[in-house]
């Protein structure tokens, strides 16, 4: 593993499923963060991670659940999905705790689509 | 509110300079990055400026007004492979990044 690695590539769900989207880091970086990127908006921030054993609500948090139970991990859930969160999902990380000075790098990214 | 704006699409020549625009109105300030993606890919890193001025590396320089809460991307030399999104992030008070919707440059032979 080099950098930031997401799985799956892409997903199609039924609308009402449960879902994770795996994010795995090998940067030993502090601070992860999970973003949504929908056609003409910016990036919008889901959820983040300052460090390991905590996390924080961005700016829209509703219909996602997150963990840091480690370093490396940073898995999204959609716990009932609905079509509006069709979208594409990217996970980044940085080497910084609680101050975003640090540059983000992000994963390849994972396509859902909920029909 | 807390707004990015920058133009949607731009279209240039091979071998030509361009120039993206970037201004911002955020709670605080604590520095501007540029990033930028190419299609179905992830946003790669290029620049960051916290203080006035211009950061030149390479064909790429980025220019910070904190004043007149404006930043641009200086592509010089172009090449096919730079028509990417350009996407500009504000870091606030509070060290959360704001992202602007990108700029679609298109490079023409």
């Amino acid at each position: 593993i080099a950098g930031i690695t997401q799985a799956p590539t892409s997903q199609i769900l039924a609308a009402g499923r449960r879902m994770t989207l795996r994010c795995t880091q090998d940067m030993r970086h502090n601070a992860m963060y999970w973003y949504r990127q929908d056609l003409g908006l910016g990036l919008r921030l889901i959820h983040y991670s300052n460090t390991a054993g905590t996390t924080g609500k961005g700016e829209v948090p509703d219909g996602y659940s997150v963990s840091r139970a480690n370093t490396d991990d940073f898995p999204l859930t959609l716990a009932s999905a609905v079509p509006s969160q069709t979208s594409v999902y990217f996970c980044a990380s940085s080497d910084s705790s609680g101050a975003s000075t640090d540059t983000q790098y992000f994963g390849p990214g994972t396509r859902l689509t909920v029909l | 509110g807390q707004n990015i704006d920058q133009p949607t699409e731009m279209t240039a020549t091979e071998g030509a300079i361009v120039q993206i625009n970037c201004t911002y109105q955020t709670s605080g300030f604590n520095g501007l990055f540029w990033y930028q993606q190419h299609a179905g890919e992830a946003p790669t890193f290029l620049s960051y400026n916290v203080l006035d001025g211009l950061e030149e590396k390479g064909r790429f320089s980025s220019f910070l007004s904190r004043s007149k809460g404006y930043s641009y991307l200086l592509l010089k030399e172009l090449q096919m492979k730079d028509s990417a999104s350009y996407l500009c992030a504000v870091i606030d008070s509070n060290y959360q990044l704001i992202w602007g919707a990108g700029t679609k440059l298109i490079i023409k032979p």
